[in-house]
């Protein structure tokens, strides 16, 4: 039972241009959401983060939106750089839970300089 | 240490041979998690421990998995009589408490290969 889905293995978008990397979940109790970011050979690293009570979350380059009602959420990077090609993966927690994290099976961005 | 620390790096080994992986959290950190990663999949969520509690091992695939944590720190996750589907990535990683979902701080993992 896949609870965090992401439907497009991969993107690939021109430099400087808008990268949207999309999300959906089925558990309800979800109460924050995360985008973690991956190079080969490294581990995840934390990108950004939005709460349930939320519907956007922007930092600098990095915007995610939150849609409650569709179960939906996407990452917006803009401009988007050559350093930003890498595995980003979509993750939610149910904070009453344990905490532990819930992947989405991740979209490979590749960025064309 | 600085960071989360997984050894060996890379392991090839024989089907139905046992394995031990190993994490060395970052000193402090109290809570644990490991996952794996086959290929073209996402971050399987495996087993967790947290302080002196009891581990939630919900994630385990079968009774060939096990882990343990030694004196709150460093963690092994030992699988038995290997198949080729346990070929993945195995990360491990920490956070200072439970619900720290912010601060997960992942090791490069283990690449795990059963021939």
């Amino acid at each position: 039972d896949q609870q965090v889905k992401q439907n497009s293995p991969s993107l690939s978008v021109q430099e400087g241009r808008i990268s949207i990397l999309n999300c959906d979940y089925t558990n309800s109790m979800f109460d924050y959401f995360l985008w973690y970011k991956k190079y080969p050979a490294e581990g995840p690293t934390f990108l950004i983060s939005i709460s349930s009570i939320k519907d956007k979350n922007e930092d600098g380059r990095f915007t995610v939106f939150l849609n409650k009602s569709a179960k939906h959420l996407s990452l917006h990077i803009v401009p988007s750089q050559p350093g930003d090609s890498a595995v980003y993966f979509c993750a939610a927690v149910d904070s009453g839970n344990t905490g532990k994290l819930i992947f989405g099976q991740g979209t490979t961005l590749q960025v064309k300089p | 240490g600085a960071g989360v620390s997984q050894s060996p790096s890379n392991k090839v080994t024989e089907k139905g041979k046992d394995v031990e992986l190993r994490c060395d959290p970052i000193s402090g950190h109290t809570a644990l998690y490991w996952y794996r990663q086959s290929l073209g999949q996402g971050l399987e969520f495996l087993i967790y421990f947290q302080g002196n509690s009891a581990p939630d091992k919900s994630g385990l695939p079968s009774d060939r998995f096990s882990a343990e944590r030694t004196g709150g720190s460093v963690s092994t996750l030992t699988i038995q009589r290997t198949q080729q589907e346990d070929s993945a990535v195995y990360l491990c990683a920490s956070s200072l408490a439970q619900n720290s979902f912010y601060g997960y701080t992942f090791g490069s993992g283990t690449r795990l290969t059963v021939v």
